[in-house]
């Protein structure tokens, strides 16, 4: 089984419409951290949580909202979707403290606002 | 504000052939990380450099990095077609506590 799960894989909505996007992992690890991917801009951060108390904006929060309800899940929440939020998102999860820093990845979650 | 730029963007080899991508980056960093990610697919960890000088090495592919020029490569050797795929490095610097900022991404295609 992936160490890292997001659901769903692929989502369609229409503008104005609250979506959340989940995110579960198996290795442990106190950090998660939400990513969006676009041509050409590499991964941006969204947010990043380094334990379940600490949750915390990333460069690109602005119409994006979070809840890590336990160590394993970190959910992302469009609360009403524009069409610029059309991406692929990734979660992912860091072996710090006490690793190299290295992020895992989930799967992604392609998103289309309509 | 830590910025990561990589060249070139897209880069087309030839089989056989070598080539190296370059990631600069502008701030003191105490680590940088190469990945790999193939089409519709997710990120792959490649390496982690931690200290001035570093290198490591995996198959085809040789990371290096200079801190004092705030510069890492990534050698390419000897291409063949299953390293076709976009890179990454990504750079955690200063104050920002375990974050990662990433490069653009540099396509790479393989052409036999």
């Amino acid at each position: 089984d992936a160490d890292v799960t997001q659901t769903p894989r692929n989502r369609i909505t229409k503008t104005g419409k609250r979506i959340m996007l989940e995110c579960s992992q198996t290795k442990g690890h106190d950090r998660m951290y939400w990513y969006r991917q676009d041509p050409g801009l590499g991964l941006r951060l969204i947010y990043y949580s380094f334990d379940v108390k600490d949750i915390n904006k990333g460069e690109i929060s602005d119409g994006y909202s979070v809840s890590r309800q336990a160590q394993a899940k970190f959910s992302l929440s469009l609360e009403s979707a524009i069409p610029n939020q059309t991406a692929l998102y990734f979660c992912a999860t860091s072996d710090l403290p006490g690793g190299f820093g290295t992020q895992y990845f989930g799967p992604g979650t392609r998103l289309l606002v309509l | 504000e830590l910025k990561v730029e990589q060249n070139p963007l897209f880069l087309s080899m030839q089989e056989g052939k070598n080539y190296t991508i370059y990631c600069n980056y502008s701030t003191t960093s105490d680590r940088l990380y190469w990945y790999r990610q193939d089409p519709g697919k997710s990120l792959e960890s490649l390496f982690v450099l931690l200290s001035n000088g570093a290198v490591k090495q995996e198959g085809r592919l040789m990371a290096s990095l200079d801190t004092k020029a705030r510069l890492s490569t990534l050698h390419i050797t000897a291409a063949v077609h299953d390293l076709s795929a976009t890179y990454f490095c990504a750079v955690v610097g200063g104050t920002s506590y375990g974050k990662l900022t990433f490069g653009q991404g540099t396509i790479l295609t393989v052409h036999p």
